[in-house]
């Protein structure tokens, strides 16, 4: 009943490795988000994306760049890993929420946990 | 930026209490929603209220919301071991498709 995979839930790597974490959704979702977590900083949205092709940067989007060639995935990259991008990584999904009507629930994959030494 | 504030950041209870959680935020929103994280898990729906609501319940657990004090609160009733985890309120101001989330309050239910 997995519905948000993220490929990977614990990488370590080594600084200036170039990193890709993988999500995938199976549930039609126009809308994808990849986040940050940090303890005592909550999560902190990196960048998003409301439809294929299309990217949006969030707060924290330096080191950062992501890649949404097929609508179910979503694909977040370290182009040079550093020590502070330690951190749980957590990727969502949520429907279009255009219109009065409309609410941003987002359903989230499992983490990816990872390690820059 | 972090838009929801929690209150408190951790939060010891006994099992069969009740568990009270406190959200505050900055700007006018269109709703406010829960979620639970277990350790080392993703984040997971409890709840949405929106801006033109005061109350909802949902099993155990109550929000309100007073848009005057930019503040919501999370209520769980007859507080089980399985509780335990971490609650996130997160606002939706309703445009950008984006959710702001608070850095959460650790739940800690002992049995």
């Amino acid at each position: 009943d997995v519905k948000v995979t993220q490929s990977s839930r614990y990488l370590v790597k080594r600084t200036g490795e170039k990193v890709f974490l993988e999500c995938v959704q199976d549930m039609d979702h126009e809308n994808m988000f990849w986040y940050r977590q940090d303890p005592g900083l909550g999560l902190r949205l990196i960048y998003f994306s409301y439809d294929v092709k299309m990217k949006e940067k969030g707060d924290i989007p330096e080191g950062y760049s992501v890649s949404r060639e097929k609508k179910e995935r979503f694909s977040l990259i370290l182009e040079s890993a550093s020590t502070n991008q330690t951190s749980m990584y957590l990727c969502a999904s949520s429907l279009s929420n255009w219109g009065f009507s409309g609410a941003n629930v987002l359903t989230f994959g499992a983490g990816s946990r990872l390690t820059v030494l | 930026s972090q838009q929801g504030e929690e209150d408190p950041q951790a939060l010891s209870i006994q099992e069969g209490e009740n568990a009270t959680m406190n959200c505050s935020y900055k700007t006018s929103i269109n709703n406010l929603q829960w979620y639970r994280q277990n350790s080392g898990r993703g984040l997971v729906h409890l709840i949405l209220i929106r801006s033109n609501e005061r109350e909802k319940h949902s099993g155990r657990l109550r929000v309100t919301l007073d848009t005057s004090k930019k503040s919501s609160s999370l209520l769980i009733t007859a507080s089980r071991a399985a509780d335990t985890a971490s609650y996130f309120c997160a606002t939706d101001a309703g445009y950008g498709n984006k959710l702001v989330f608070g850095a959460g309050t650790i739940l800690r239910v002992k049995s």
